[in-house]
């Protein structure tokens, strides 16, 4: 089956670049997206289509996929970005988690 | 204002059974996919179900496949799975998630979650 691996944590000074990554195989031929978590609510999408953001979600969120591995980059990360974030992608007609990631920001 | 609204989690004993459901409001629930994503304790997100629009097609993972159903009814804008033969690792908050073929068939949409334990 198919799997996709994240680091299961990130730190980050505050106002500086967050990069979380998502790896699997070909998982550039695949669209991938990104969820947010913070403790004990619900996941909330940040990334979808690789690197296109839901109306809401501020700008300093973006994404990318390319190879082998799909990428999270949070820019000027605040306080308030520090939480879990998942990848996702689809397996023909199944769907696919990262374990996901801790971000802390310092 | 869009809702995903769960219940029906509880205790229940290994090899017991439980239906979960997700009452949808504010969204024309009928047009579009519907899921189950569950997360155990300290653990990271499951994709459980998924379910097209009319019910026709139902995709689960290994994991569940013959113990889980899913299924919705369209007239009571209501999502559903049925659990059977529960077991300890099904242990969990179960979501229900919109999909959304806008963002790609994302999730776009998430319920609060319903606290499924399975223990004797």
């Amino acid at each position: 089956s198919y799997e996709l691996t994240q680091p299961p944590s990130v730190s980050v000074s505050a106002g500086q670049t967050a990069s979380i990554t998502c790896s699997g195989d070909k998982v550039g031929n695949k669209n991938a997206c990104w969820y947010q978590q913070r403790p004990g609510q619900s996941p909330v999408l940040v990334i979808y289509q690789n690197g296109k953001r839901p109306s809401g979600i501020p700008e300093r969120f973006s994404g990318s996929n390319s190879g082998n591995t799909a990428t999270l980059t949070i820019s000027g990360t605040q306080a308030m970005d520090e939480a879990d974030y998942y990848c996702q992608a689809w397996d023909s007609s199944t769907v696919v988690f990262g374990g996901g990631t801790k971000l802390t920001v310092l | 204002e869009v809702q995903l609204v769960e219940s029906g989690g509880g205790l229940v004993q290994p090899g017991g059974s439980l239906r979960l459901s997700c009452a949808v409001s504010g969204l024309t629930f009928s047009t579009y996919w519907m899921s189950w994503v569950r997360q155990a304790p300290g653990k990271g997100l499951e994709w459980v179900a998924n379910i097209k629009e009319d019910g026709s097609e139902k995709y689960y993972v290994d994991s569940v496949k013959g113990r889980f159903t899913i299924s919705r009814d369209n007239a009571k804008n209501t999502l559903y799975v049925q659990m059977n033969s529960l077991r300890a690792e099904d242990t969990a908050v179960y979501y229900c998630a919109r999909l959304n073929l806008v963002v790609n068939d994302a999730f776009d949409i998430w319920g609060q979650g319903t606290m499924v334990t399975v223990s004797s």
